[in-house]
């Protein structure tokens, strides 16, 4: 069965360190996978997508087949990073699904 | 664009009862997907819905339904509601539902008393 699984509830860090935020995945084929985020009080967003290679808001996210591995990574976390972020992946027609999240705390 | 809306934002009900979420997807959007998530855990898929279609059902018993309409939005639908039915319902909105970027709503928050 298809599975996402981020181990970590919370991560709390300092401004300005580094966050590396833990998602695996168990899949069969190739799967699409994605980070979302909430922020306080708003709805859940995407943040990015391994598809598109894109930084956004200075957070990357490397696809590593060989370790099924999709964890997100900011070299200099802000305060505002603050939220909830849940990994996701997706095959072709077949559901979404989502890791149980983790909460980013920053701390000035 | 408003994005994607659902309605109500809020519902409390009694066990036993029925309830009805509506969702209007993304002008454009031709798929639907509905999730429950409860506190705590991250959002569990319920159904998805593309031109009209089921496509994909959760692990979800048959108390749970849902439709679309021909203007893409959709409904869903929960009978003799349990306790364990509160968490907050969110819909999704996706150009065709083949692993493309879903967008999401704000979500409507059941409580089951």
């Amino acid at each position: 069965a298809q599975r996402v699984t981020q181990p970590e509830k919370l991560l709390s860090v300092f401004k300005g360190a580094p966050v590396e935020l833990k998602c695996n995945y168990s899949y069969s084929g190739s799967p699409e996978l994605f980070w979302y985020v909430q922020y306080s009080r708003q709805r859940l967003q995407l943040l990015l997508r391994h598809i598109s290679r894109e930084s956004i808001k200075g957070f990357t996210a490397d696809l590593n087949k060989g370790e099924t591995s999709f964890h997100l990574k900011k070299p200099f976390a802000q305060e505002e990073d603050s939220a909830m972020y849940y990994c996701a992946g997706i095959a072709g027609f077949q559901k979404l699904v989502f890791g149980t999240g983790t909460r980013l705390l920053v701390s000035p | 664009d408003a994005g994607v809306t659902q309605s109500p934002t809020h519902l409390i009900k009694t066990r036993g009862q029925h309830v009805t979420l509506r969702c209007s997807p993304i002008s454009g959007h031709k798929s639907v997907s509905w999730y429950q998530q409860v506190l705590g855990q991250g959002p569990q898929f319920i159904f998805q819905y593309y031109e009209k279609e089921e496509r994909g059902r959760g692990n979800f018993p048959d108390r749970f339904s849902a439709r679309q309409f021909p203007n893409y939005s959709s409904e869903l639908n929960v009978n003799a509601l349990l306790l364990g039915d509160s968490a907050l319902y969110l819909c999704a909105s996706s150009l065709e539902g083949q692993g493309e970027t879903q967008y999401f709503g704000p979500g409507t928050r059941l409580l089951v008393l």
